[in-house]
């Protein structure tokens, strides 16, 4: 049972370049999210889908894309890199509701942009 | 908005001691949850407690427990008997609002635990 897997798990790009980050989950989670943790700083949420077919905007959204291509994965897009989008990535997914339904994350994706 | 803030940047324990890492938040909100989360060197964020905003008792879970202080708005987490894999980054987190079932999670900025032998 892998959870959720991210690829890939370190990238280098040149401001201005574009890439998609690909998050998959083998939960059957209705709801994934995509967060960014910056140095010294805890996760923000840049987007998220409740369910198959709607995704939303969450804190820091600017220069991102996203898709939800099925039920089990969400992908991140990057249309021209900018050297603030340095980060770590994390793609998460939980069921949908509320109370105790925590979150699971993927491994992160470590993102230079030089 | 909502707020966390995780006051202690740092904290260094002796192994086998009890610790207490600080959480305050800030929401109008009646209904909100409050989660925590570790994040060890390797960089995965591993989910520990939950605590809901309408529980009548403390959460805990098995060293883990969180002393839930309603009307001074603190969920601080206390981890018995503490270990060397508990050095790690400590993460606070209030589920914002449910947007269609979706838990919006927002983020303190982190306590680093030490745990010294």
């Amino acid at each position: 049972n892998a959870g959720v897997t991210q690829t890939p798990k370190f990238q280098v790009l040149k401001t201005g370049q574009s890439m998609t980050l690909q998050c998959a989950q083998d939960m059957n989670h209705n709801s994934m999210y995509w967060y960014r943790q910056d140095p010294g700083m805890g996760l923000r949420l840049i987007y998220y889908s409740a369910s198959e077919g709607t995704t939303d905007k969450g804190e820091v959204p600017n220069g991102y894309n996203v898709s939800r291509l099925n039920k089990r994965e969400f992908s991140l897009r990057l249309e021209s890199a900018a050297p603030s989008q340095t980060s770590v990535y994390f793609c998460a997914s939980s069921e949908r509701g509320r109370g105790r339904l925590e979150q699971y994350f993927g491994p992160g994706t470590r993102l230079t942009v030089t | 908005a909502q707020k966390i803030t995780q006051t202690q940047p740092g904290m260094f324990v002796q192994e086998k001691e009890a610790v207490t890492l600080d959480c305050t938040y800030d929401t109008s909100d009646p209904s909100y949850g409050l989660f925590w989360y570790k994040q060890p060197s390797s960089g995965e964020m591993i989910f520990l407690i939950y605590q809901g905003s309408y529980d009548q008792q403390n959460a805990t879970e098995g060293r883990y427990s969180l002393n839930f202080q309603k009307a001074r708005k603190s969920a601080n987490l206390v981890i018995s008997a503490s270990q060397l894999g508990d050095s790690a980054m400590y993460f606070c987190a209030m589920r914002e609002a449910t947007i269609q079932g979706a838990q919006k999670l927002v983020f303190g900025q982190g306590t680093r635990l030490t745990i010294n032998p």
